[in-house]
């Protein structure tokens, strides 16, 4: 079983569409959780932390519930300009250091 | 400000040449990274320094060296280059060791024939 496992996608959604995206995650210790955006042949940027309470960001919401070892990204009204791959992040302290440890992305198609 | 700069950014080798991978960052972080991309799975780290002088394993180190003589600059050595090393190669730093602030370059493209 991966690590950290997303939905690879793609997501063909219509501009306006609300979408959302799922990770799980196997280590029950995972300490810190994000959510990066990948543009095509591109670096990862960060696009949000998630913590427990959940975040919001604008048009974007993170959740995450421990207990059942996910976290989620909820993206409201999409934007053509949000098309990217969406990595799913979770660290944990192992072998001397933090660990990021990424999930493979789930691609987001946004259409007129 | 330039942030985190690869060089080169594409290189094609022939299997058992050598080449390295050049990483600056001017941003003074002590943490620096390199982390392999391949299609259908997640970076994954191959060594990281923790400053200067420093340097240790990751998750993917066969196969790979590297060197931090300098804060700014972390280089990637392939010694002998196979095919199974093509991949997307990015670097990345961090002024601490907690991720969220983590910055990366553009990336390495590299393709082993």
């Amino acid at each position: 079983r991966k690590e950290v496992e997303q939905d690879p996608g793609p997501f063909n959604v219509p501009e306006g569409a609300t979408v959302a995206f799922n990770c799980t995650y196997s280590n029950s210790a995972s300490q810190s959780f994000f959510w990066y955006r990948q543009d095509c042949r591109k670096e990862p940027k960060l696009l949000m932390s998630v913590y427990s309470s959940g975040n919001e960001d604008g048009r974007f919401t993170a959740q995450l519930n421990r207990a059942s070892q996910y976290i989620s990204l909820l993206i409201r009204d999409s934007k053509l300009s949000d098309s990217a791959t969406y990595l799913c992040v979770v660290t944990w302290f192992s072998g001397g250091y933090n660990k990021l440890i990424f999930g493979a992305g789930t691609r987001l198609a946004v259409h007129p | 400000n330039a942030g985190v700069t690869q060089t080169p950014k594409f290189r094609v080798l022939k299997t058992g040449q050598s080449m390295t991978l050049l990483c600056a960052q001017d941003m003074n972080h002590e943490y620096m990274y390199w982390y392999r991309q391949d299609p259908g799975m997640g970076l994954r780290l191959i060594h990281y320094s923790v400053g200067e002088g420093t340097t240790a394993k990751g998750e993917v180190p066969d196969g790979y060296n590297v060197s931090r003589l300098k804060k700014q600059n972390f280089l990637l050595g392939l010694e002998s280059a196979a095919p199974s090393q093509t991949s997307v190669y990015f670097c990345a730093s961090t002024r601490t060791e907690y991720p969220e602030t983590q910055y990366f370059g553009p990336g390495t493209r590299l393709l082993v024939l």
